[in-house]
């Protein structure tokens, strides 16, 4: 079946440390999605990419960085820089980026140790 | 530039009462329009979208939305609430070039 796969399921940080969030579709999708979720604000988008070696900052980028090297895949590096990452990520993807409905993973959640 | 504003962040419902999810959007151009369910711990799964055409969109789960473009709403209704219908629903829109917006979410509690 095809999917979003994110892993791991849940992933702690220590302080000053880069941890790298993994993402892989295989729906042949073009346009893919980090998002952020904290309770009671919904999802914010971090980073998206729309085609291959291509992506752009979403709402709340400081702090990430990304990569779209191949079409499946997008990883999401959270940096020492965020000093807020305690959340649940979850990335997703779409046919293009053009009011398409998201296919969405799992998840990741991120703690501080 | 384009919102969504989702009335309560907590709805509870009896088991097999009417279940009413309240969306309010803003957009400068045609919108895009849908709704996810998102269970504990997993990711979003899409319910129901309105693009074009018929106002009344039927989406899995017995769940259904009516686009009303005078009100600027797209409520989410099914007619009888069951227990595994508890879980977190987000309201979303799009158009033109600009990227998807999410609402903050309405948990639905259905009581025994």
């Amino acid at each position: 079946d095809g999917g979003i796969t994110q892993s791991p399921k849940y992933l702690f940080r220590k302080e000053g440390q880069n941890v790298t969030l993994s993402c892989e579709q295989n729906l042949n999708h073009d346009a893919m999605y980090w998002y952020r979720q904290d309770p009671g604000q919904g999802l914010r988008l971090i980073y998206y990419s729309q085609i291959v070696n291509d992506f752009q900052k979403g709402d709340i980028a400081e702090g990430y960085s990304v990569s779209r090297e191949k079409k499946e895949s997008f990883p999401l590096t959270v940096t020492s820089a965020q000093k807020n990452p305690t959340a649940f990520y979850l990335c997703a993807s779409s046919p293009d980026s053009n009011n398409q409905p998201q296919h969405f993973g799992d998840g990741t959640r991120l703690s501080i140790l | 530039a384009q919102s969504v504003t989702q009335l309560g962040s907590h709805v509870s419902v009896s088991e097999g009462a009417l279940v009413l999810l309240r969306c309010n959007y803003s957009s400068s151009v045609p919108p895009y329009l849908f709704w996810y369910v998102q269970y504990p711990n997993q990711g979003l799964q899409l319910l129901l979208k309105y693009t074009t055409g018929a106002t009344l969109v039927k989406g899995i789960n017995g769940f259904e939305a009516e686009f009303k473009k005078s009100e600027t709403s797209f409520h989410l209704t099914k007619p009888s609430a069951h227990m595994s219908d508890a879980a977190e629903y987000f309201c979303a829109v799009s158009g033109g070039y600009q990227k998807v917006t999410f609402g903050t979410g309405t948990k639905l509690q259905v009581i025994p």
